[in-house]
């Protein structure tokens, strides 16, 4: 069965302290791993799709990396506004999205 | 360009009651899924729908009936609602096409089952 396990649970830093978050998975044949931004009481925001073992993409502060166990979102220099709950998906058979429980991220200025 | 919507945000429930949430999505997108969002717990998939005319059961299907009812519409039926049913529920629709494969979702509808 696929899992997908993120961690850690929560993260508090400073603005301007660059951290990560993990996104460890299983999957039967990798089909994507996606990354979300959820804002409270919001639907999740598409941030990346990601296919292949080293491949990575940016977007601003974020930059997304993966291997063939793990994905890493990186953050650098973080601001306030990047507080928010980050999703992880992975998708193996057409009919199976999974998600992680996601890592709920602050942001303290 | 509203993206996707769902109606209703909110609803409050009796154990037995039935109730169809509303999705509609203005994007022309093939691919429509339905989801529930429990505390700790990730996104699970119910059902979706690649395409109008189909639809397939996802991880948590059991409650739970859906309608592709043309392009734009996908709705989700609790026939007989459960404590259990309580969540926030998700619709999404999906664009794949060479190096883009991204879902957008709609803002959520709050269920509590009484």
């Amino acid at each position: 069965e696929d899992q997908v396990t993120q961690s850690p649970e929560a993260l508090r830093l400073q603005e301007g302290e660059s951290s990560s978050l993990n996104c460890s998975y299983t999957v039967s044949g990798l089909r994507g791993l996606f990354w979300y931004r959820q804002d409270p009481g919001k639907g999740p925001e598409f941030l990346f799709t990601l296919y292949s073992a080293g491949e990575e993409k940016e977007k601003e502060r974020l930059k997304a990396t993966l291997t063939k166990k793990e994905s890493f979102l990186h953050i650098t220099a973080p601001k306030p506004e990047d507080s928010a709950t980050y999703l992880c998906a992975v998708q193996g058979s057409p009919n199976d999205m999974r998600f992680g429980a996601g890592t709920r991220l602050t942001v303290k200025p | 360009n509203a993206g996707v919507t769902q109606t209703p945000k909110f609803q409050v429930l009796k154990t037995g009651q039935s109730m169809t949430l509303q999705c509609a999505q203005d994007m022309n997108h093939n691919s429509m899924y339905w989801y529930r969002q429990d505390p700790g717990m990730g996104l699970r998939l119910i059902y979706y729908s690649a395409s109008e005319g189909t639809t397939d059961k996802g991880e948590v299907p059991n409650g739970y009936n859906v309608s592709r009812l043309n392009k734009r519409e996908f709705s989700l039926r609790l026939e007989s609602a459960a404590p259990s049913q309580t969540s926030v529920y998700f619709c999404a629709s999906r664009v794949r096409g060479g190096s883009t494969d991204t879902q957008y979702f709609g803002p959520g509808t709050r269920l509590t089952v009484l």
